[in-house]
């Protein structure tokens, strides 16, 4: 069973360019969420997912950050004209039930330049 | 607002010594909670889970105990390794699903 798949590993963008980070679940869990990392500092919580419905975006940024997850495929985080400060780690997690045991992915590293 | 706080931020200890590390919460409302591991440039790797109901869980070398009343939670390592050298991780599960870390405890274990 292949655990939490996250690509690309690394993506390096120009100011004002799209980033797009793709995630696909471990088998069976259908809750999928999304943390960045910031340098130095700890794992935040962007926003919650279930098939099809954004269920918690609290954590999101209200512009230029977007996130999907379709009925088929992976969960997208999309984040359009990208700044310096978007530069972060950003990790994408699923579980079988809310609540339950969490699973990361290796993490998508952007760097922007 | 919760806050999780872990203590210390950073740990060096020789091999072969049983270490304890603190994770401390000001909201006892969660669901449950998660010890992580995170070795530099990688994922985060689940250790161990503890229910709200539950007081402590085993996983080889681990354990991880929870008091929700003092807002507390400890990870013992016995016997550390040098493979034990990571950044270790606090998180509270809370309504949602939502995972609240801690700034975590960066563990060396020297050979």
């Amino acid at each position: 069973n292949a655990g939490v798949m996250q690509n690309p590993r690394h993506l390096v963008r120009r100011r004002g360019q799209e980033a797009r980070l793709r995630c696909s679940p471990m088998k069976g869990h259908s809750h999928v969420y999304w943390y960045r990392q910031l340098p130095e500092e700890g794992l935040k919580f962007m926003v919650y997912l279930q098939k099809e419905n954004i269920i918690d975006e609290s954590g999101m940024p209200k512009e230029r950050f977007s996130a999907e997850f379709p009925k088929e495929g992976p969960s997208i985080l999309r984040i359009q004209q990208v700044v310096r400060g978007d530069s972060a780690a950003y990790f994408c997690a699923s579980s079988l039930q809310v609540t339950g045991e969490l699973f990361f992915g290796e993490g998508s590293r952007l760097t922007v330049l | 607002k919760q806050e999780v706080t872990q203590i210390p931020a950073a740990l060096s200890v020789p091999e072969g010594e049983n270490l304890v590390l603190n994770c401390s919460f000001t909201d006892s409302a969660i669901y449950n909670l998660q010890w992580f591991r995170q070795d530099p440039g990688k994922g985060l790797t689940s250790l161990l889970l503890i229910q709200s109901s539950q007081r402590e869980q085993t996983s080889g070398r681990l354990n991880a105990s929870l008091d929700k009343s003092s807002g507390r939670s400890t990870l013992y390592i016995a016997a550390s390794q040098p493979g034990d050298s990571a950044t270790y991780l606090c998180a509270l599960i809370m309504e949602g699903g939502k995972l609240i870390f801690g700034q975590g405890t960066e563990l060396s274990v020297k050979p």
